[in-house]
């Protein structure tokens, strides 16, 4: 199993739908980071968070440590959100352990 | 553009050959981390420096595989006699540090992507 896992894997949406990506981890955590990647491999960071909630702009970031889980919500998605959204959890040595990554599709 | 760039972007090779790839941090960050991610999948941990020492290496990393960062700003990943295998996507990431236990926000390079034929 995993140490970190993602759903859904892959999700397709209507520009304007309210989207969720969900987020398990199995490991003790110093923080939670969420990234986002577009084709061609660039990854920039969204969110680290290491309790309760962060918003920035139509992304929110919540986290639930008792539970080891976090969730990812776009508001009012755009074609231009289309990217993979990927999980990402502090290891003891400041390295970051990955989920697989979540492959969001936002038709016009 | 995050402030870390990697060159080259794209490299083929032929199985067997020695390639080095290069990345540049943002300056003041002291932590630079290797990744490596291959085709629909996350990125996985290589190694770590803080300034010049090189302080944890997955067991991913075989002994073909080398990287330095000898005055602490950039840092090299040589791989040698390359292997099929290898053809991924390799990503070098910086940050301030590790500040009070947690991990710091990582800036991304671009990544270079090997094909080894």
């Amino acid at each position: 199993k995993n140490e970190v896992e993602q759903s859904p894997q892959n999700l397709t949406a209507q520009e304007g739908e309210f989207i969720t990506i969900n987020c398990s981890y199995s490991v003790g955590i110093s923080a939670l980071h969420w990234l986002q990647q577009h084709p061609g491999g660039g990854i920039v960071s969204l969110f680290m968070l290491s309790s309760g909630k962060k918003k920035h702009g139509r992304l929110i970031a919540t986290i639930n440590i008792q539970e080891k889980h976090s969730s990812l919500h776009i508001t009012a998605s755009h074609p231009r959100d289309s990217a993979v959204y990927i999980c990402a959890v502090g290891g003891s040595q400041g390295n970051l352990i990955f989920g697989k990554g979540t492959k969001l599709s936002v038709k016009p | 553009d995050t402030g870390v760039s990697q060159d080259p972007r794209h490299k083929i090779t032929k199985r067997g050959q020695n390639v080095t790839f290069r990345c540049d941090p943002i300056s003041e960050h002291n932590r630079l981390y290797w990744y490596r991610q291959t085709l629909g999948q996350g990125p996985e941990f290589l190694t770590y420096f803080q300034n010049e020492a090189q302080l944890e290496k997955s067991r991913l990393l075989s002994d073909r595989f080398s990287a330095e960062r000898p005055k602490g700003s950039f840092s090299t990943l040589e791989i040698q006699r390359t292997e099929q295998g290898d053809s991924a996507m390799y990503l070098c990431a910086s940050s301030l540090g590790f500040v009070g236990g947690r991990t710091d926000t990582q800036y991304f390079g671009p990544g270079t992507r090997l094909t080894v034929l």
